[in-house]
């Protein structure tokens, strides 16, 4: 099976840092997904990377896919209390027919 | 548009009882995966169900099945409740073949005491 490490576990920045949070695959990724939960609540899809150097923004949430490393990072910029929460990454192994989540890194902005 | 549903919102059960969740996925989307949230431990995927049919199912027991129904919709049904059993459970309907852009309902909060 495909497992997802994120790293950091957590993260507590003040208001207006930027961070970035990882996602490393033991296997070939075959699309990457980034998704945000706010605390006991369902998750949110923020966006997706197909192609490695890929890079897609939304707000000021920016995602790269190195597909050589098997990885992809997710950076904030100018961070807001309104980022806090987990962030998941989750991966495709491209069979169909399952979805492997990440270990989640929780976030909170200390304003 | 309306969202993923799920009901209800929370769950009170004792060990050895039975708890059934249901889900109502986006109109048009014909796929449900079920997911579990223990406190502490990551999102594990449960089940997946496509037209009808369960296509895969993640490593749980036997006691956690589920359907599907002719609109959709689906049911998790855990039979003998153990302590462990207490999660948030998630389920996300699809509606394209990116089986990553998934849509999800806020969950199930399921307490076993």
């Amino acid at each position: 099976s495909q497992e997802l490490e994120q790293s950091p576990q957590s993260l507590i920045v003040q208001e207006g840092k930027n961070l970035t949070i990882n996602c490393t695959s033991s296997k070939t990724l075959y699309g990457l997904y980034w998704y945000k939960q706010k605390y006991g609540e369902g998750l949110i899809f923020l966006m997706m990377l197909q192609k490695g150097g890929e890079e897609k923004s939304h707000e000021k949430i920016t995602a790269k896919l190195d597909e050589k490393k098997q990885q992809s990072s997710l950076h904030i910029t100018a961070s807001q209390p309104s980022h806090a929460g987990i962030y998941l990454c989750g991966a495709d192994p491209g069979t169909g027919n399952q979805f492997y989540f990440g270990t989640g890194t929780s976030l909170t902005v200390i304003p | 548009e309306a969202g993923v549903t799920q009901s209800p919102t929370h769950l009170i059960k004792t060990r050895g009882q039975q708890a059934t969740l249901r889900c109502s996925p986006i109109s048009g989307h014909t796929s449900v995966y079920w997911y579990q949230q223990a406190l502490g431990l990551g999102l594990q995927f449960l089940l997946w169900y496509d037209e009808g049919e369960e296509r895969n199912r993640g490593n749980f027991p036997p006691r956690f099945s589920g359907r599907q129904f002719p609109n959709y919709s689906s049911e998790l049904n855990v039979n003998a409740l153990e302590l462990e059993d207490s999660a948030l459970y998630l389920c996300a309907s699809v509606g394209t073949a990116r089986v990553g852009e998934q849509f999800f309902g806020p969950g199930t909060r399921l307490t076993v005491l």
